[in-house]
């Protein structure tokens, strides 16, 4: 069974802090990607990363940096945390080509 | 025009009952779809997978598609109150790197 892991499943942060989110795969996937989920708005992905240190924004990348040094690590970093990105936090994984994508469990983050 | 579209519902059946989910994209090149469930406050679940025309069946499940007229649809069979879920349609170009999802149906099946 494919298994995406998430760092947390809640956080909360204080705005102006610097944030790590952290997702872990352990299918080898080549594909990784980010997404914020938000009531009324769907999923929307913030990056994905086809290749250790490769990355390509998304259609909301603004406030958001990604790093992907290792295949199986894919972290999304909020660099000074802001109230409007509360939300739920989704990492995905598949492979290229892409056909499934798999989820990890959601990280729902706070900022206060 | 959206590249996936989907009726957001809310969408009620009763138990028992079969509940039909319908998605259009807009991409004549896409190949591959997918439909995942998404219960309230937790991450989306794929739950059917389908590559060509016609139907394909998993237990409760059947997903069909119709590549000329651009529409993917999931049955589900004798519905149950565990059902009651957001479903997401996706869909995949050939080429491309990712999926795109719609916004997704709301499904309450009463008891």
């Amino acid at each position: 069974d494919v298994k995406v892991t998430q760092s947390s499943r809640y956080l909360v942060k204080r705005t102006g802090e610097k944030v790590f989110l952290e997702c872990v795969q352990d299918m080898d996937h080549e594909n990784m990607f980010w997404y914020r989920q938000d009531p009324g708005l769907g999923l929307r992905l913030i990056y994905f990363s086809y290749d250790v240190k490769m990355k390509e924004k998304g259609d909301i990348p603004e406030g958001y940096s990604v790093s992907r040094e290792k295949k199986e690590r894919f972290s999304l970093i909020l660099e000074s945390a802001s109230t409007n990105q509360t939300s739920m936090y989704l990492c995905a994984s598949s492979r290229i080509p892409v056909r499934e994508q798999y989820f990890g469990p959601g990280t729902r983050l706070t900022v206060t | 025009q959206k590249e996936v579209e989907q009726n957001s519902g809310p969408l009620s059946v009763p138990e028992g009952a079969i509940a039909s989910l319908n998605c259009t994209y807009s991409d004549r090149v896409s190949q591959s779809f997918f439909w995942y469930r998404q219960y309230s406050g937790k991450s989306p679940e794929l739950i059917m997978s389908i590559y060509s025309n016609g139907d394909k069946e998993d237990g409760r499940f059947t997903a069909q598609l119709n590549k000329a007229s651009q529409y993917v649809s999931l049955l589900i069979r004798d519905s149950q109150p565990s059902d009651s879920a957001t479903y997401l349609c996706a869909v995949n170009r050939g080429s491309a790197r990712q999926l795109t999802f719609g916004s997704g149906t709301q499904l309450t099946v009463l008891p």
